[in-house]
């Protein structure tokens, strides 16, 4: 499965915009590129996805690069909720399995 | 978005025994699971992915007589960790794909039940 890199950890402060960056340089043409957040003792939840085009949903939006080697996960307002460990997953194969990395854990500041 | 349930979450099991772990789609069917194990401080890692009415397929390192997967309906995967010991101690995730979400096999959208602290004393 091809690798995501994603800084260890950011900061942010409540009610501003939070850009976490997300760099897939081996990406194939068949690979999506998925977003979960996982809070501690819990699931992983799910937050976005997508392959090609820039996507938008109730809890955040995904910005992909023209050449699909990186990616943005955009939350437009951060609140204290927010704070959790984010994952930049690449899904493709036969099964779609998901291998996480270490991800990025979002601090949120009041 | 869709539920996938995970039962108990909370276990403590003497060493030597086995402990099940259930996980069910609720409100879809799910041909794939997936078994992840997440030690503290530390990332999921894939165990196994489970496909219904076949065998289980290992990742390396993975002892597949250890831990039984059986995925013998479309909302139900279990997991069986047998002849458990102190260091299978760990947080167990399931994940169910659900096919309603897209085309593409990488492109359905995948949920997380809440998973399951095993405890081996």
């Amino acid at each position: 499965d091809a690798k995501t890199t994603q800084p260890n950890s950011m900061e942010s402060n409540e009610e501003e915009p939070v850009h976490l960056p997300c760099n897939h340089s081996t990406i194939s043409g068949t690979d999506y590129i998925h977003w979960y957040r996982q809070l501690p003792s819990q699931g992983p939840e799910y937050v976005i996805h997508g392959l090609t085009s820039n996507v938008n949903n109730r809890m955040a939006s995904l910005a992909i690069a023209e050449d699909r080697k990186s990616s943005t996960l955009i939350l437009h307002r951060a609140t204290l909720r927010d704070a959790a460990v984010y994952y930049c997953i690449l899904s493709g194969g036969s099964q779609g399995n998901l291998i996480f990395g270490k991800g990025t854990k979002l601090s949120v500041k009041p | 978005g869709a539920v996938v349930s995970q039962h108990p979450s909370r276990v403590i099991c003497k060493s030597g025994t086995s402990v099940k772990i259930e996980c069910r789609s609720l409100d879809f069917q799910a041909t794939t699971m997936f078994w992840y194990r997440q030690f503290p401080k530390q990332s999921l890692m894939l165990m196994a992915t489970s496909n219904e009415g076949s065998k289980a397929t290992y990742e390396q390192g993975v002892e597949k007589d250890k831990f039984l997967i059986n995925h013998a309906s479309l909302t139900l995967s279990t997991l069986t960790v047998t002849s458990a010991h102190p260091e299978d101690s760990s947080f167990y995730i399931c994940s169910a794909r659900d096919r309603r979400t897209g085309g593409a096999v990488g492109g359905n959208t995948i949920y997380f039940g809440e998973g399951s602290w095993l405890t081996v004393v």
